[in-house]
């Protein structure tokens, strides 16, 4: 266990269907990713947010929409999704913390991931 | 924006022999490089990671040199045991502070052979 949290572990949607993905992260973390990992490609960050405000989207399509509503919680909401964003999709926090010039940071830690399948 | 190449894709080793794995990266601004283990079904899980005052780091059989002239950095596994056997994946994080947005490596499959 690392402390991250992902549900479902399996999902399989319809192209017209709109479906959630859950993160949940135990660790007191300040810092929450969305990531996809497709076959044969290297993970590709999608989302980040800093004290639940979203400070990168890496040009993900609107079809994914996320939302943060605390620290610890992050979604990720799918509607009209392609075959092709067929993929795990992988929750991660971290602790980024700085006071003035100094900072505190953790590494990145990792859910088991969402294995999404569109029909 | 900073680009990660890692080599090989596959590695095949014999149980105790030692394992090394390559990653190169475009942006000489990354600060921060963790390597990443991903067994079947699980996330990617921290093994170790080495940041760019730091020209090497051991943990016990685990050890992760960095050369930041050539920008480059690899993982070097050694007396490797089938429980070794993962995709292995090594990343690179720039100055923006957040150790989690990562730029990653393709993965290199390792199978140790008993």
């Amino acid at each position: 266990e690392t402390g991250v949290t992902q549900t479902p572990r399996h999902l399989v949607m319809g192209m017209t269907n709109k479906k959630s993905l859950k993160c949940e992260q135990h660790l007191g973390h300040n810092a929450m990713y969305w990531y996809k990992q497709s076959a044969k490609k290297p993970l590709e960050l999608m989302f980040v947010y800093n004290f639940k405000e979203q400070t990168e989207n890496n040009s993900v399509p609107s079809r994914f929409s996320p939302e943060c509503p605390n620290s610890s919680h992050l979604f990720l909401h799918l509607h009209t999704l392609q075959p092709e964003d067929s993929a795990l999709y992988l929750c991660a926090s971290s602790q980024d913390l700085r006071v003035g010039r100094r900072a505190s940071r953790t590494e990145a830690f990792f859910g088991q991931g969402t294995r999404l399948t569109v029909v | 924006g900073e680009n990660v190449e890692q080599h090989p894709s596959t590695l095949s080793v014999q149980e105790g022999d030692s394992a090394v794995i390559k990653c190169t990266y475009s942006d000489s601004a990354s600060n921060y490089f963790p390597w990443y283990k991903q067994e079947l079904g699980k996330g990617p899980q921290l093994i170790i990671d080495i940041r760019s005052n730091v020209g090497e780091k051991k943990d016990q059989r685990i050890a992760v040199t960095l050369n930041k002239t050539a920008k480059h950095f690899s993982l070097h596994i050694t007396e490797t045991q089938p429980e070794d056997s993962a995709v292995y994946f090594c990343a690179a994080s720039g100055g923006s502070g957040n150790t989690g947005k990562l730029i990653f490596g393709q993965g290199t499959t390792l199978q140790v052979k008993p």
